[in-house]
Formats: structure tokens, sequence, C-alpha cells
């Protein structure tokens, strides 16, 4: 089956450094990724829509300026975290539609492994 | 907006035994996904099994099957001979029909599956 791959899967940073996690797609093409973030035993809130080529949708509340979405590439989509503070401390999962014709008949959306963000 | 409600947060049950997990949802659409994601405590989510509105007939996925209840807006998921692979949190999840154009999916708050040896 299609692959998404999120690096780094954990990462720890000081407090007012900027984190970038990868959203990759491995074996199908993506022109949208959606970027979820999950705190403990919650679910996954959507947090923006990248599109390739073109600026990323936020959801309401969500900050643009604090958390930066990049989709330069059919296969690549990242988060930066900037100046990332404790309380950004949270999984974020990101997840990939196949944007062949398939995939569109689908509507399967794969998931990466998350990533786990520790702000100290 | 669309809501999807899961109003069991934790569930338990024998292994080997049969369980089933419930899912409501509201919307205004005609068009629509309904999904069953299983998130083990590795984190990666995992597609189960996935319905379209527009078919009648249940999905079914080896020893996961759901009833799909399109007026009720009810999407339940039962696990069949249950197994201790099983356990897992469970999210029943909604998306629009890609005619939309808009393909998020909407996420319930989640089931937290225990399976007893």
């Amino acid at each position: 089956g299609a692959v998404v791959s999120q690096h780094p899967s954990w990462v720890i940073c000081k407090s007012g450094t900027s984190v970038k996690i990868e959203c990759r797609s491995l074996d199908f093409q993506a022109t949208t990724m959606f970027w979820y973030r999950q705190f403990p035993k919650q679910s996954l809130m959507l947090m923006a829509t990248s599109n390739e080529g073109s600026k990323a949708t936020y959801e309401q509340g969500v900050e643009k300026d604090k958390f930066l979405i990049n989709h330069a590439s059919l296969t690549l989509s990242t988060l930066t975290v900037t100046s990332a503070h404790p309380e950004d401390s949270s999984f974020y999962i990101c997840s990939a539609r196949d944007s062949s014709d398939q995939g569109y008949l689908t509507g399967e959306l794969f998931f990466g492994e998350g990533s786990r963000l520790t702000v100290l | 907006a669309q809501t999807v409600t899961q109003s069991q947060p934790e569930m338990s049950v024998q292994e080997a035994e049969t369980v089933t997990l419930s899912c409501t949802y509201d919307t205004s659409e005609s068009d629509y996904y309904l999904f069953w994601y299983k998130q083990p405590p590795s984190r990666q989510m995992i597609l189960v099994i996935r319905q379209e509105a527009y078919k009648q007939q249940n999905a079914t996925e080896n020893r996961f099957s759901v009833n799909f209840q399109k007026a009720a807006k009810s999407f339940s998921l039962k696990i069949s001979d249950s197994q201790l692979g099983d356990a897992a949190m469970y999210f029943c999840a909604y998306r629009r029909g890609s005619n939309f154009g808009n393909e998020k999916l909407t996420f319930g708050t989640g089931t937290r599956l225990t399976i007893i040896p």
C-alpha cells in the first residue's frame, strides 16, 4: 500500500527555537496533504491543508505565522513550528491523498507515523 | 459543520468474542465517506474499513464489518473473534465527497478498546 513517512519521529528542542517536520509520500504523488495535531488521549485536530504549489489553508484558531507549512513538491510537505514553546509540545501527524485517478476514486488518506515534539 | 460522535470512551471485550463500537455523525451532505481508523500504541493511524454513503451494502473486511444506517446517521464497527492485536484506539471519521473538493477528515473522540485474554 501507499506509504507516508514523517521525519523526525521524535524531537526535543529548547523554548524559542524552530523545528521542522517533514512529511513525504514515498510511492505516490500527493497534491494535498493534511497536518493534524493530537494531544495525549485526545482525537486528531486538523491544523491545516497543505496544497502543492500554493498557500496552505489553515483551520480557524491555528496561527499561520506559528505553524509554517510549505508544500514545494508533489511528495513533500513540511511543517515548521516557529519559536516553539512548551504549549506546542504535542504529537503531529500528516496525511496525504494519492493524486492519481484511483486515489481520487477511493478517497483514502494515508497517514505518516507521526512526530512527537517536546519543547523544554 | 460536520460532527462525529463516539459515545464510548472505553470498551473491553474477551478475546475471541465480538464487540461493537458506536459512531454517529451529523451532516447535511448526501455524498460522503465514513471510515474507521485504528491507532495502536505506536500511534500509526491504520485504516480499518471505509464506507461510501451511496452504497447501501455494509462494508466488510475480514473480521471487521460495519452497520451503516444512513437515515439514522449511524456507523458502528463490529469486530468479530477479537484478537489481542486489536487493542487500540479506534476513531470514526467523516469526509465529504470528492466532488466538493474538500477532503479533510473529521474525527470522533475515539474509543479505547481493551482485549481481555
